[in-house]
């Protein structure tokens, strides 16, 4: 069974200081790790794929890595808008798709 | 493009009625899913489907059926509400010739009374 553990679950920052969140898999033949941003009252909105161990992806102050047993999230001289709830997902095997969620990571960038 | 759509945003239902929930994309992606996130459950799936005419069973089916009689449409439905599936309600849709990464509409909140 597929398993996603993402640590913190709430992290609180001020504007301009960088951190790492953190998202633990167990799954049986990787076929992509996903990254979402989840805003208030909205849905998931697609950030990054990582498909293989030592790939990494970029998008404005965000950078996503991937490791054999974890991806971190990077997030770069934060800003306010960047407050959101950070979900990370894996699919697995002959899955059709179907994505395994973390409980995702509750941001708050204070300015 | 309107990429993934729902209908209704927001309904109340009383213990014991049915209501269907309609998700529609325009990106012609051939899998689509439904899913229910609570707090501190994270989102959970609740059926998908592979193709037209074909449907299967997520994580969490128990109390919901669904059809996908046209590519572009997945319809969710409760046959008897229970206050349990109060909850927010997303579709997804992806393509596996694309990464498989889902796109997911607004949500649908549903209270069960």
């Amino acid at each position: 069974e597929d398993q996603v553990t993402q640590s913190p679950e709430a992290l609180r920052l001020q504007e301009g200081e960088s951190s790492s969140l953190n998202c633990s898999y167990t799954v049986s033949g990787l076929r992509g790790l996903f990254w979402y941003r989840q805003d208030p009252g909205k849905g998931p909105e697609f950030l990054f794929t990582l498909y293989s161990a030592g790939e990494e992806k970029e998008k404005e102050r965000l950078k996503a890595t991937l490791t054999k047993k974890e991806s971190f999230l990077h997030i770069t001289a934060p800003k306010p808008e960047d407050s959101a709830t950070y979900l990370c997902a894996v699919s697995g095997g002959t899955s059709y798709g179907k994505l395994t969620f973390g409980q995702g990571t509750i941001l708050t960038v204070h300015p | 493009n309107a990429g993934v759509t729902q209908t209704p945003k927001f309904r109340v239902l009383k213990t014991g009625q049915s209501m269907t929930l309609l998700c529609a994309q325009d990106m012609n992606h051939e899998y689509m899913y439904w899913y229910r996130q609570d707090p501190g459950m994270g989102l959970r799936l609740i059926h998908y489907s592979v193709g037209e005419g074909t449907t299967a069973k997520g994580e969490v089916p128990d109390g919901y059926n669904v059809s996908r009689l046209k590519k572009q449409n997945f319809l969710l439905g409760l046959e008897s509400a229970a206050p349990s599936q109060t909850s927010v309600y997303f579709c997804a849709s992806s393509s596996p010739g694309q990464g498989y990464e889902q796109y997911f509409g607004p949500g649908t909140r549903l209270t069960v009374t």
